[in-house]
């Protein structure tokens, strides 16, 4: 199963945007990148998912390189609510469903 | 109600006790999953529900017990835990077939073994 590589943290200032990188080099061709977030001891929330194509919804756009190799999460203007951790999940499709690997995440503090 | 729903949000229970946790999902779902987050760890899938039919076991002991009675409920039933146990059960569900189907999850319950 592909791995990704987030930064630990991350601080935004209210109102501007955040930028959160993901490291997927082992994607396979057919594995799609997902992004989802966690507030504080909450069930995980969905954001957004792309295989090659930048992405664009109500919460966020997710833009993926051309290698597919790396992508990055934009909340085009944070907000206090948006505090919370990011988790960058390369799935794999097996048995009919998609098995998502969490990992640490990025702990994204928005602030005043 | 709408989405996914667990009860309790809160357990405290002692290491010989029995108990349940429940999860419903009102979103016309047909796959169903239990993850395991304890602190300062990801969260870790135990097992997936697909149609009912158990896919996915991973490598969970056997005091955990889930059972899937049909596409909407799903229980995870608890004995003889370890302190250790102590974390948030979250539950999820997605739709099934393809790859391209999110999963949506309830609030958790967090459990304690005292």
């Amino acid at each position: 199963d592909a791995k990704t590589t987030q930064p630990t943290s991350m601080d935004c200032a209210e109102g501007r945007a955040a930028n959160l990188p993901c490291n997927h080099s082992t994607i396979s061709g057919n594995e799609y990148v997902y992004w989802y977030r966690q507030i504080h001891s909450q069930g995980p929330q969905y954001i957004i998912h792309g295989l090659k194509n930048n992405e664009t919804n109500e919460m966020a756009s997710l833009i993926i390189t051309e290698d597919r190799k790396s992508s990055t999460l934009i909340l085009p203007h944070a907000t206090l609510r948006d505090t919370a951790v990011y988790y960058c999940i390369v799935s794999h499709f097996s048995g009919g469903y998609n098995k998502l690997i969490f990992g640490a995440g990025t702990r994204l503090a928005v602030h005043p | 109600e709408t989405g996914v729903t667990q009860t309790p949000r809160h357990l405290v229970m002692g290491m010989t006790n029995k108990k349940s946790l429940k999860c419903e999902q009102h979103l016309g779902h047909n796959a169903m999953y239990w993850y395991k987050q304890s602190a300062k760890k990801p969260l870790e899938l135990m097992f997936v529900y697909n149609f009912k039919e158990q896919t996915e076991n991973n490598s969970v002991p056997s005091r955990f017990s889930p059972e899937c009675p049909n596409s909407s409920h799903l229980f995870l039933h608890l004995h003889t835990l370890q302190p250790e146990d102590s974390a948030l059960y979250l539950c999820a569900s997605s739709s099934q077939g393809t790859q391209t189907y999110e999963q949506y999850f309830g609030p958790g319950t967090r459990l304690t073994v005292t």
